[in-house]
């Protein structure tokens, strides 16, 4: 069974940084894309970047783009996302997502069908 | 970036009614649409890919259809269940993956 369990959310002033982690078990972490989406208190599903299975290739919405860095470490089977600069607006659930198929299966180094999700971690930008 | 438009953004209905919802792509996606459920302080979580696709383990109540910039998501017999907001999502052009902006669906 799938699982995804995200880490590191808080509160954090303008400004500051934070990194999230996404602990992943259940499947092989190295063939599959990952992704980040966060949700605002309220609002709806945003995707902010997501990362091909080597980590080779990756990807950020431009609301993000120069202050968030996706990486992974497939020897430990984790996700992270590196937030820099961080602005009252990125106050928001962040959930860690699970490409429904492989790259062998899409051949997609992003394809975008999000199968499976954690919890999320809220981080909170706040003076 | 390609906008989803959704509609309408809530509805009621009583069980075992007919539940339709719209989505509008701002550009041909041809058949690349997702829907998700999520219930209040839960995660998403897959409900139809490929326009059409039933995800492994979802009633048949739900279905999905359409290409190009329309698509429709409905389900066929309301059930307390299914209380929850769905959203649909696009991945033919990305990124950025976008989706519409959420159908908050609530028991008459």
């Amino acid at each position: 069974e799938v699982h995804l369990l995200e880490s590191g959310g808080g509160l954090v002033r303008p400004g500051g940084a934070l990194r999230l982690s996404c602990a992943a078990s259940g499947f092989t972490f190295s063939t599959y894309a990952m992704s980040w989406v966060r949700q605002a208190p309220g609002k709806g599903l945003e995707w902010v970047s997501g990362i091909s299975g080597s980590g080779g290739n990756t990807y950020y919405a431009d609301s993000v783009k120069g202050r968030f860095t996706i990486s992974r470490d497939n020897s430990k089977n984790t996700l992270y996302l590196q937030m820099n600069s961080l602005r009252v607006e990125d106050t928001a659930v962040y959930y860690c997502a699970k490409e429904k198929l492989d790259y062998e299966s899409s051949g997609y180094y992003l394809h975008g069908i999000f199968g499976s999700w954690g919890q999320g971690t809220l981080v909170t930008v706040s003076s | 970036d390609v906008q989803m438009t959704q509609s309408p953004t809530s509805l009621s209905a009583s069980v075992g009614d007919r539940v339709t919802i719209t989505c509008q792509a701002s550009q041909d996606i041809s058949k690349y649409l997702s829907w998700y459920q999520q219930k209040p302080g839960k995660a998403p979580k897959l409900l139809i890919y490929d326009s059409s696709n039933l995800e492994t383990g979802v009633p048949s109540r739900f279905s999905g259809g359409g290409s190009g910039t329309d698509f429709t998501f409905t389900i066929s017999s309301l059930q307390p269940e299914d209380i929850a907001t769905y959203y649909c999502q696009q991945y033919d052009k990305l990124p950025p993956v976008t989706f519409g902006g959420g159908t908050k669906v609530e028991m008459k």
